[in-house]
């Protein structure tokens, strides 16, 4: 079964601490993982993805096979980083693939 | 380019009635995937487009179907509306081209409300 769990549906953070928004997945054989993020008033958008290993407004996110667990960190929390992440797994393969969804943890930086 | 857009905005149905949703994918993309997204939850894929047919479905009864024209543009339809088929309907397009999955961009969605 594919399955994506986001443990956290809120987390709360003040500016300038580190975050981590937790992910963990369940897929027969090699997933592709992603982190989409919504801000206030916006459509959904891809903050980042595994295959391309890169650091997207600060945020990485590093694929644990072991663990089966791709978790989203950011150092330095910002106020503009407040916003619904949703992190999400797809198989591997030419073109889009179906995206499977967590429920989405609610990020809230304080001042 | 308006990235990908959605109509309408917002429907209200009654219980029974049909309901046709409307998408106009990226410019230069050929893909439209359709989900469905409840309050307090993520998206849920419903099933993909491409080529004017279907080529992945999610689990969905068969009340919801889809259509894509010549020019890539996506609806879906849903029968026979349940009180539990209120929801955001998000709709995404993407490129066929290239080696891995493609990046998929997101509609802002139509909210939809069974009464």
């Amino acid at each position: 079964a594919q399955r994506v769990t986001q443990p956290e549906k809120l987390l709360s953070v003040f500016k300038g601490a580190p975050v981590e928004l937790k992910c963990n997945y369940s897929y027969s054989g090699s997933p592709e993982l992603f982190w989409y993020v919504q801000y206030s008033r916006q459509r959904l958008q891809l903050l980042l993805r595994h295959i391309s290993r890169e650091s997207i407004k600060g945020f990485t996110a590093d694929l644990n096979k072991g663990e089966t667990s791709f978790h989203l960190k950011k150092p330095f929390a910002q106020e503009e980083d407040s916003a619904m992440y949703y992190c999400a797994l797809s198989g591997l393969g030419q073109g889009a693939q179906k995206l499977v969804f967590g429920q989405g943890t609610r990020l809230t930086i304080n001042p | 380019d308006a990235g990908v857009t959605q109509s309408p905005t917002h429907l209200i149905k009654t219980r029974g009635q049909q309901v046709t949703l409307r998408c106009s994918p990226k410019s230069g993309h050929d893909t439209v995937s359709w989900y469905q997204q409840a309050l307090g939850q993520g998206p849920q894929f419903i099933f993909q487009y491409y080529e004017e047919e279907e080529r992945q479905r999610g689990n969905f009864p068969d009340r919801f179907s889809g259509h894509q024209f010549p020019n890539y543009s996506s609806e879906l339809n849903v029968n026979a509306l349940l009180l539990g088929d209120s929801a955001l309907y998000l709709c995404a397009s993407s490129s066929s081209g290239g080696a891995y999955q493609e990046t998929q961009y997101f509609g802002p969605g139509t909210r939809l409300l069974v009464l």
